[in-house]
């Protein structure tokens, strides 16, 4: 069946560390998206790609960055973490065209910066 | 720009009580609507959507009609279970400037059953 992963699921690490959170789909899905999860703010936007090599900024994107260098994965990579960047954070997939506005989610990955 | 308000939570109902949830959106174009429900430890996951106006999407008993006069799309449920505790988000998707598929997401409500 197809899938989508993150990993890890729990990190904890120290402020100013890089960290790479992973995301793999096999769903063949162009679509990809990165958003965080925080108590009173739900789910916002952190990076999305519209295919290999497309990565796009999202409402929150300072601090983040990701690539796509296949149809899989999307990495996203904290480059100095900071204790405000604590969160769960989720991966998404859709296709393109006409399911395109249907999300399939990762379990999700919970970071922690001390 | 788009944006998805709904009730605050955390809601409380007894096992087989009418459930209902809030949600208004605002959008500058013709928006899908969604709702997805999280349980605990999980990802989201659709459970149902409408895509114009006066549709009623449907799913696991749960049912949300697209108002368009109203700018809603209220979730309900005739008689809520204790597997039915989660956190559910309403949602919306519409068209950017680049011609692709936007979702923007609420707030989410956390539903609590008791039995």
């Amino acid at each position: 069946d197809a899938e989508i992963t993150q990993s890890p699921r729990h990190k904890i690490t120290e402020t100013g560390r890089q960290v790479t959170l992973a995301c793999h789909q096999t769903w063949n899905h162009n679509n990809m998206f990165w958003y965080r999860q925080d108590l009173g703010h739900g789910l916002r936007l952190i990076h999305y790609s519209y295919g290999v090599q497309d990565t796009n900024k999202g409402e929150v994107s300072d601090g983040y960055s990701v690539s796509r260098s296949n149809t899989e994965d999307l990495p996203l990579t904290l480059e100095s973490a900071a204790s405000s960047q604590t969160s769960v954070y989720f991966c998404a997939s859709a296709p393109s065209g006409s399911g395109a506005n249907v999300l399939t989610f990762g379990a999700g990955s919970r970071l922690t910066v001390l | 720009g788009d944006s998805v308000t709904q009730m605050e939570g955390p809601v409380t109902l007894s096992e087989e009580a009418f459930l209902t949830i809030n949600c208004t959106y605002t959008a500058t174009g013709y928006p899908s609507l969604f709702w997805y429900v999280q349980y605990p430890g999980e990802g989201l996951q659709l459970l149902l959507k409408a895509t114009k106006a006066d549709d009623k999407g449907s799913n696991k008993g749960f049912e949300a009609t697209y108002r368009k006069e109203t700018t809603s799309f209220h979730l309900e449920k005739g008689s809520v279970q204790v597997s039915d505790s989660a956190v559910y988000f309403c949602a919306l998707s519409d068209r950017n400037s680049g011609g692709y598929q936007k979702v923007t997401f609420g707030t989410g409500t956390k539903l609590q059953v008791i039995p």
